[in-house]
């Protein structure tokens, strides 16, 4: 059971926008940066976005993310079919002596 | 360019002990904290420990603590995940990840390893 609650999946048709959420709390969420990771089939996670909103270089600005409250989202927009992966929600959780939380992951397909 | 290696995975019997090497490569090795975060077969990213870049902080997920230590070699370039009383909810694929930077505070950044197979099993 993860701290972070995201759900197990989502899907979209090229072109069209999606958004995924990552629901915590006032410990993790509520008062701390959000990082969201994609993981395409077999391979390592990637950084796809840093203290809620700020992407890495290379990272197109297809892909945004927004927090209100104890909750994240993750917006992909123009989704392609190479967008078809697995996506991470991470946060700090003050309340917990083992700090780093993940969400359950999210696995988006492109129909 | 930044490069993350683990090695070390294996499969072994319950109550045994594994010790897991992530070395770095194309960066200042002792400027960044070092993370593992592990993978169980068919599901999500589970974060189970993180080293400060000195070597002096650590924090590690409730269900490893007093089972697993983290350590570095800065001299090496290497991060270490020693591994003891296994269990068969251990098993899982590894990867170390850098920090964004020194302190355990750090984020895992962008870069990750490859990972590395620990399964667990009589």
């Amino acid at each position: 059971q993860s701290v972070l609650t995201q759900p197990p999946s989502a899907s979209g048709t090229p072109g069209q926008r999606v958004t995924i959420s990552c629901s915590g709390s006032s410990s993790n969420i509520g008062s701390n940066n959000v990082y969201w990771y994609q993981q395409l089939p077999g391979t390592a996670p990637k950084l796809l976005i840093y203290e809620i909103n700020q992407r890495p270089s290379g990272v197109p600005d297809r892909f945004s993310g927004s927090k209100s409250g104890t909750s994240a989202s993750l917006a992909i927009s123009g989704l392609r079919s190479e967008d078809e992966a697995d996506y991470h929600c991470a946060t700090w959780d003050d309340s917990l002596s083992g700090p780093w939380v993940f969400g359950g992951g999210t696995k988006l397909t492109v129909l | 360019q930044v490069q993350l290696v683990e090695s070390g995975g294996d499969v072994v019997q319950p109550g045994r002990s594994l010790r897991l090497s992530c070395a770095g490569s194309g960066f200042t090795f002792s400027a960044f904290a070092m993370h593992w975060v592990r993978q169980a077969p068919g599901k999500g990213l589970e974060w189970v420990a993180v080293l400060s870049g000195d070597g002096s902080n650590t924090y590690y997920t409730d269900s490893v603590k007093g089972r697993f230590t983290i350590s570095r070699d800065n001299s090496k370039n290497t991060v270490y995940l020693q591994l003891t009383s296994l269990r068969p909810e251990d098993t899982a694929v590894y990867y170390c990840a850098r920090g964004s930077s020194e302190t355990q505070y750090a984020h895992p950044s962008a870069y990750w390893g490859q990972g590395t197979l620990v399964t667990v099993s009589s």
